[in-house]
């Protein structure tokens, strides 16, 4: 099973400021298999980007996925107050679909 | 308009059997796989396993396989996840997802049911 670890586990920034959150792979992953979804307190997960760097519908530009082999990125350009959240990175190859612990970001 | 709605909060002792289910509406129900998730109290998310609607296949992650059930009634496009004997550890919100690509197992999740609270107490 390949073991994802997301640092850090807390991200505290201010508005405008740009985030970036690491998800780190046990083992290679291919570039069209990692995912990062937001899950806001109470809600279901949403999904960000899959493929690494490609947007879902409706996400807007701030959000941006880079990264390759076992080291990945999620980045907020510019924090707004509604970016509030969990985030978490999975990799969905083969037999099994893990996720990582995940990072909380809040807001000063 | 995709939408995936699970049935409601469930209070059960240990021991008891439950099932939840998720009803899907908007997209032809038979092409697309279905998987199930847990987040535990406080925790973060776990998948579960996953199940493909034209033939009901299954596979499981290893720690809860011969735990709980997957499985599908396709004449009511609606997903079901089921446990013949709950433990207190079974506690948690359990969220059903659709796959984000046809007939692909090993894919991203697009849509989202709204989570199902089960609590397993005695």
């Amino acid at each position: 099973e390949n073991v994802l670890t997301q640092s850090p586990g807390t991200l505290s920034l201010s508005p405008g400021e740009r985030a970036t959150l690491s998800c780190r792979a046990s083992q290679s992953v291919g570039s069209s298999y990692l995912a990062w979804y937001q899950q806001k307190f109470g809600q279901a997960p949403r999904l960000l980007i899959y493929a690494t760097s490609r947007r879902a519908t409706g996400i807007p530009d701030r959000f941006s996925g880079s990264g390759s082999g076992t080291d990945f990125i999620l980045t907020i350009s510019r924090l707004e107050p509604e970016d509030l959240a969990v985030y978490y990175c999975q990799h969905y190859g083969g037999s099994s679909l893990t996720f990582g612990g995940g990072t909380k970001v809040e807001i000063k | 308009e995709v939408q995936l709605v699970q049935s409601g909060a469930e209070v059960r002792k240990p021991g008891e059997s439950l099932r939840i289910s998720c009803k899907t509406s908007g997209y032809n129900f038979d092409t697309y796989w279905i998987s199930w998730v847990r987040q535990m109290p406080g925790k973060g998310l776990e998948w579960m396993g996953r199940i493909d609607p034209r033939d009901s296949y299954t596979n499981y992650t290893a720690s809860l396989q011969g735990h709980v059930t997957i499985s599908v009634d396709k004449s009511i496009s609606t997903a079901f996840l089921q446990w013949s004997s709950l433990k207190a550890s079974d506690t948690g919100i359990y969220w059903c997802a659709r796959h984000g690509v046809p007939v692909a197992p090993d894919k991203f999740f697009d849509f989202w049911g709204q989570g199902a609270l089960v609590t397993v107490s005695s």
